[in-house]
């Protein structure tokens, strides 16, 4: 079993549809959740970045991570064209006997039409 | 700001040749840290430097070297490259201090090896 598991898609979406990516993940000592979002040729953004469980909104992106379950979103409203990209998560256990390395799922690629 | 800058963005090699890349972080960043991302294993970690120190490595093979200068610029070396090193090569950079370590990426080498 991979650490992260992250369903690559591709989903595809109409514009303004709300969209949900997730990820799961096998390490307990993760403690720092990142969503990145990568378009084609580019390095990965960060777009959330969360500490431990709960929520977080950005405009039009919110995180939850559910540390109970190892379970952790992103979900997208009103989707735009311009959101079309791939969407990773990335964790890792930071602390002074943890390494700084982030742990990547695959990516979900993401298509919005309009 | 500038971002990470990465060079050099394109490259091909063949069999057996070796290669350095080069990355240089958001000013005030300390730690360097890459990763190879490839379609089939997705983001891998493969070193992080601190300080001119290697602070964490992935597992990768002993071809895959690195340092780092005390500007924190950083250079990565592959050494007898093969086939299955053509890969996106990034680099990303954080300020290293483990209060909070969200890293930034480079738009990363693209490495063709033939």
């Amino acid at each position: 079993q991979k650490e992260v598991e992250q369903d690559p898609g591709p989903l595809s979406v109409p514009e303004g549809a709300i969209v949900s990516l997730n990820c799961t993940y096998s390490n307990s000592a993760f403690q720092y959740f990142m969503w990145y979002r990568q378009y084609s040729r580019k390095g990965p953004e960060l777009l959330m970045y969360t500490y431990s469980s709960g929520n977080k909104e950005d405009g039009r992106f919110t995180a939850q991570v559910d540390k109970s379950s190892k379970y952790i979103s992103l979900f997208i409203r009103d989707s735009q064209p311009s959101d079309s990209a791939t969407y990773l998560c990335a964790m890792s256990a930071w602390g002074n006997q943890a390494g700084t390395a982030l742990i990547f799922g695959k990516g979900t690629t993401l298509s919005v039409s309009s | 700001k500038a971002g990470v800058t990465q060079t050099p963005r394109y490259l091909i090699k063949t069999r057996g040749q070796q290669v350095t890349l080069s990355c240089s972080p958001i000013s005030g960043h300390r730690s360097v840290s890459w990763y190879q991302q490839t379609p089939g294993q997705g983001l891998q970690f493969l070193f992080e430097y601190f300080s001119e120190t290697q602070r964490n490595k992935g597992n990768f093979p002993g071809r895959f070297s690195g340092r780092q200068f005390s500007n924190s610029r950083s250079e990565m070396n592959v050494s007898t490259l093969e086939l299955g090193d053509s890969a996106l090569y990034l680099c990303a950079s954080s300020l290293g201090d483990r209060s909070q370590e969200t890293q930034y990426f480079g738009p990363g080498t693209r490495l063709l090896v033939l």
